[in-house]
């Protein structure tokens, strides 16, 4: 149980372009979603908090009109990063979790590294 | 602020030793949970452990174990009988009650050597 599937695994686009990526719960509904950033030889980054239904929480220095958050379902939350450029290259992935506790184990997506040229 | 350390940016083990992974905490809460999780080359992060700050016993997941000393604040991974697929960074992370976001330690890289 507790599968978090993340797609595209990998992408690579033109400078300008935009780029969504999915997470998905396959087995669990979950109320809150997270979205991170990894660079190279790094630790995780959080980048927002994702409720469904409602307006994603960013992390200090985060872009909202940068990383758009969308969680329309339970089991769907989508970043998309608009108008990419080289410096938004990274990887960036996915947790959900099923409880409201602080406490609740996230359950990470495989993650999408995102290369842009 | 919470805060979580990892001193050891890489550890080697021969295959079947165990092994310790270090990891202190900082926090004032006396609600949280401490989790380890597992991440590949592949890039996704594998959840190996939870240790809830309450929980008296130690926690244990198969061949994995946290030392959980809350005094000394730490929450050490121990791994026994290390195969070559353990190779991998290892991230210790904690949250609190009331608060889901995940801190992460800058995590250790394991190298099982056979």
């Amino acid at each position: 149980g507790a599968v978090v599937s993340q797609h595209p695994s990998r992408v690579i686009c033109k400078s300008g372009t935009s780029v969504k990526i999915e997470c998905r719960s396959l087995d669990f509904q979950a109320t809150t979603m997270f979205w991170y950033r990894q660079f190279p030889k790094q630790s995780l980054m959080l980048m927002a908090t994702s409720n469904e239904g409602s307006k994603a929480t960013y992390e200090q220095g985060v872009e909202k009109d940068k990383f758009l958050i969308n969680h329309a379902s339970l089991t769907l939350s989508t970043l998309t990063v608009t108008s990419a450029h080289p410096e938004d290259s990274s990887f960036y992935i996915c947790s959900a979790t099923s409880g409201v506790g602080g406490t609740d184990t996230q359950y990470f997506g495989p993650g999408t590294r995102l290369t842009v040229l | 602020a919470q805060k979580i350390t990892q001193t050891q940016p890489g550890m080697f083990v021969q295959e079947k030793e165990a092994v310790t992974l270090d990891c202190t905490y900082d926090t004032s809460d006396q609600s949280y949970g401490l989790f380890w999780y597992k991440q590949p080359s592949s890039g996704e992060m594998i959840f190996l452990i939870y240790q809830g700050s309450y929980d008296e016993q130690n926690a244990t997941e198969g061949r994995y174990s946290l030392n959980f000393q809350k005094a000394r604040k730490s929450a050490n991974l121990v791994i026994s009988a290390s195969q070559l697929g353990d190779s991998a960074m290892y991230f210790c992370a904690m949250t609190y009650t009331g608060f889901q976001k995940l801190v992460f330690g800058t995590g250790t890289r394991l190298l099982v050597s056979p």
